[in-house]
């Protein structure tokens, strides 16, 4: 069956430390892994990742795929409140256009 | 502005009542999805549909109910066989194109039973 699976589930750090993210899966067929944002409503999309050893970046946040090992991670350094969310990650399989989601990390930063 | 809009808000169903939600989209999209999130669970897919006129079950579809008669349009019908139908609800569409796509999220509905 296939599935994604999420690291920490939630997390509590100060305002200006570094946080690491994981997402690992098993999946049929990987076609391409998701990063996303859920603040309060809807998730926002941060970072498409299909190929290994490649980091994708966008300011503060940063993240990279590693298809040997099934797993990848999402950096978030110099963290502010406005960080604190939901971060969601999904997974591509196979050529149905559906998304296999994990249960998300809950990240709160402390002031 | 182009997004995806859901309604109601908020919306509250009685024991045996049908309730429909509401999803638009302007972004021209082919695909829309329906998806079921509960506290500490990743979002569960509910129905999606790659072209109007046609949608496909997803891994919980049982007393839901779709219809795509228009590209811009995907309600999500809850039925009374739906047992415990409270949860939030978020309608996601996507331009399929070949092998790389992202979906966009509405801003979700949240349903509570009386």
């Amino acid at each position: 069956e296939d599935k994604v699976v999420q690291s920490p589930l939630s997390l509590v750090v100060h305002e200006g430390d570094t946080v690491t993210l994981n997402c690992s899966y098993e999946v049929t067929n990987f076609r391409s892994l998701l990063w996303y944002k859920q603040e309060k409503k809807a998730p926002t999309f941060l970072f498409m990742l299909t190929s290994s050893g490649i980091e994708k970046k966008s300011g503060r946040l940063s993240s990279i795929l590693d298809k040997k090992e099934l797993f990848s991670i999402l950096n978030i350094t110099a963290t502010q409140t406005g960080d604190s969310a939901v971060y969601l990650c999904a997974v591509e399989a196979d050529s149905n256009y559906q998304l296999i989601w994990g249960a998300g990390t809950k990240l709160i930063i402390k002031p | 502005d182009g997004g995806i809009t859901q309604s109601p808000k908020y919306l509250f169903r009685k024991e045996g009542q049908n309730v429909t939600l509401s999803c638009e989209q302007n972004l021209n999209h082919d695909a829309m999805y329906w998806y079921r999130q509960d506290p500490g669970q990743g979002l569960r897919l509910i129905y999606y549909s790659q072209i109007v006129n046609d949608f496909q079950k997803g891994d919980i579809a049982e007393g839901y109910s779709v219809s795509r008669e228009k590209k811009e349009s995907f309600p999500l019908t809850v039925t009374s066989a739906q047992k415990n139908p409270t949860a939030f609800y978020l309608c996601a569409s996507s331009r399929v194109v070949t092998s790389t796509w992202t979906q966009y999220f509405g801003p979700g509905t949240r349903l509570l039973v009386l």
